[in-house]
């Protein structure tokens, strides 16, 4: 299975600030990655895919960068609704796997 | 609307089954690949099954293969999960989510709907 570690586990930051979680996957997976907000009781929501691929209605503050085992996802000027769980996620091969989470704080 | 809405969680006793419905509104569900992700309370997110638009394929995670089933009824509009051999550390959110045509991420997903399993 590829395993991914994403980086880091938690971090705080104010609105306006910007900020940027890494993930690195065990194995190459091409542009095969994606990235999910997910607030307390919610389900994740797509942000991201192929990479760097906008979902649409995401803002374009979201952004997203990488290739074979190292991605990140960037946040300009967080806005208070950003303050949520990220996850990358790998969908290159099965097993599907997904990043520990990334918990952005105020 | 694209929605997805799952059902049948509920509390049972560990080496007990349950059935997991999710059924799909607004879109075309024959067409579409799908899966099964859960969320332990607390934790991060993990895949649990995946199945081809006609069934014809299905995969499992090793944490839940051999015990659980994924099938759907493309009439209905309904995908489902059998589990069985119920135990503790199944317990957890599951969703159910679509498999996109343009790429093949996760672009829908479900509510949710919580199994617990404990005596």
């Amino acid at each position: 299975a590829i395993r991914i570690s994403q980086s880091p586990s938690s971090l705080s930051a104010s609105t306006g600030d910007r900020v940027t979680i890494t993930c690195r996957a065990s194995q190459a997976v091409a542009s095969y990655l994606a990235w999910y907000q997910q607030k307390p009781g919610e389900a994740p929501k797509l942000l991201i895919y192929s990479t760097s691929t906008l979902q649409s209605g995401v803002p374009s503050r979201f952004s997203g960068s990488g290739s074979g085992t190292d991605f990140a996802l960037t946040i300009t000027y967080l806005q208070s609704e950003d303050f949520a769980t990220y996850y990358c996620h790998q969908y290159y091969d099965y097993p599907l796997t997904f990043g520990q989470g990334t918990k952005v704080e105020i | 609307e694209v929605q997805l809405v799952e059902s049948g969680g509920d509390l049972v006793q560990p080496g007990g089954s349950l059935r997991l419905s999710c059924a799909a509104s607004g879109f075309s569900f024959s067409t579409h690949s799908m899966n099964w992700v859960r969320q332990a309370p607390g934790k991060g997110l993990e895949w649990v099954a995946y199945i081809t638009s006609t069934s014809s394929t299905t995969y499992y995670a090793d944490s839940v293969r051999g015990r659980f089933t994924v099938s759907r009824d493309n009439a209905k509009n309904l995908l489902y999960l059998q589990m069985d051999s119920l135990r503790a550390e199944d317990t957890a959110v599951y969703y159910c989510a679509r498999e996109g045509m343009a790429d093949e991420v996760m672009d829908v997903w479900g509510q949710g709907t919580t199994v617990t399993v404990s005596s």
